[in-house]
């Protein structure tokens, strides 16, 4: 059984605080890693997908990196702002299934103003 | 450029009877998948289809669920003689390309099935 897991389950922050986000999978025919953020009533938004060890990625406020050889990849969000709060989804694809995401549960953000 | 659209957003149906949710990829991707949220739980992959064929069913349980991505039109996902566990949020996405799984899967906004 494949297990993605994140931590923290949720996190609630003020306005202006940074935020990481820890992502945990099985290191072994590692394919890919995709981030998402997935506000209420929305679909999922995809953010970054990473596949090289070291991989570092980065869009406004919101960065992430990559560690495939322990298995974990971590999302950072620099001075929260409201418009943050969401819950951020980790999924990996391994080789042999690449096309086949594995989701982790999630990470709910609540950023107060 | 319209993105993954679902319907209906929410359907419900009695025990027993039969549930047909369709996707429509976003233009030019020829590759769909179905996930499902089940209450309390994280998306999980049901089936990976492109036009015509069933690529990948691994997650798809094994008796009443089925789907289809036909040449022309919707892909659909059907379910038969519908029982209470079925109720969950049901989600498509699409991507681009299979030579590149770097792409993002881009999502619709799900379909939310309520069995009486």
């Amino acid at each position: 059984i494949l297990n993605v897991e994140q931590s923290p389950q949720s996190l609630h922050v003020q306005e202006g605080d940074s935020t990481n986000f820890t992502c945990s999978f099985p290191s072994s025919n590692f394919y890919a890693l995709h981030w998402y953020r997935w506000e209420t009533a929305k679909s999922p938004e995809a953010l970054f997908v990473m596949t090289l060890n070291g991989d570092e990625k980065k869009k406004g406020r919101i960065s992430a990196t990559l560690n495939t050889k322990e298995g974990y990849s971590y999302l950072y969000i620099k001075g929260s702002q409201p418009e943050d709060s969401a819950t951020y989804l980790c999924a990996f694809s391994y080789t042999g299934a690449n096309s086949k995401l594995t989701f982790g549960k999630g990470i709910t953000l609540s950023v107060r103003p | 450029n319209a993105g993954v659209m679902q319907n209906p957003r929410h359907l419900v149906r009695r025990r027993g009877q039969e549930a047909r949710l369709r996707c429509s990829p976003m233009k030019g991707h020829s590759h769909v998948y179905w996930y499902r949220q089940l209450p309390e739980e994280g998306l999980k992959f049901m089936v990976y289809l492109q036009k015509e064929n069933i690529i990948d069913e691994s997650g798809m349980p094994k008796e009443r669920f089925s789907a289809e991505f036909p040449k022309e039109g919707p892909s659909i996902l059907r379910i038969q003689q519908v029982v209470r566990g079925d109720s969950a949020a049901y989600f498509c996405a699409s991507s681009l390309t299979k030579e590149d799984y770097n792409q993002p899967q881009h999502f619709g906004d799900g379909t939310r099935l309520s069995i009486l």
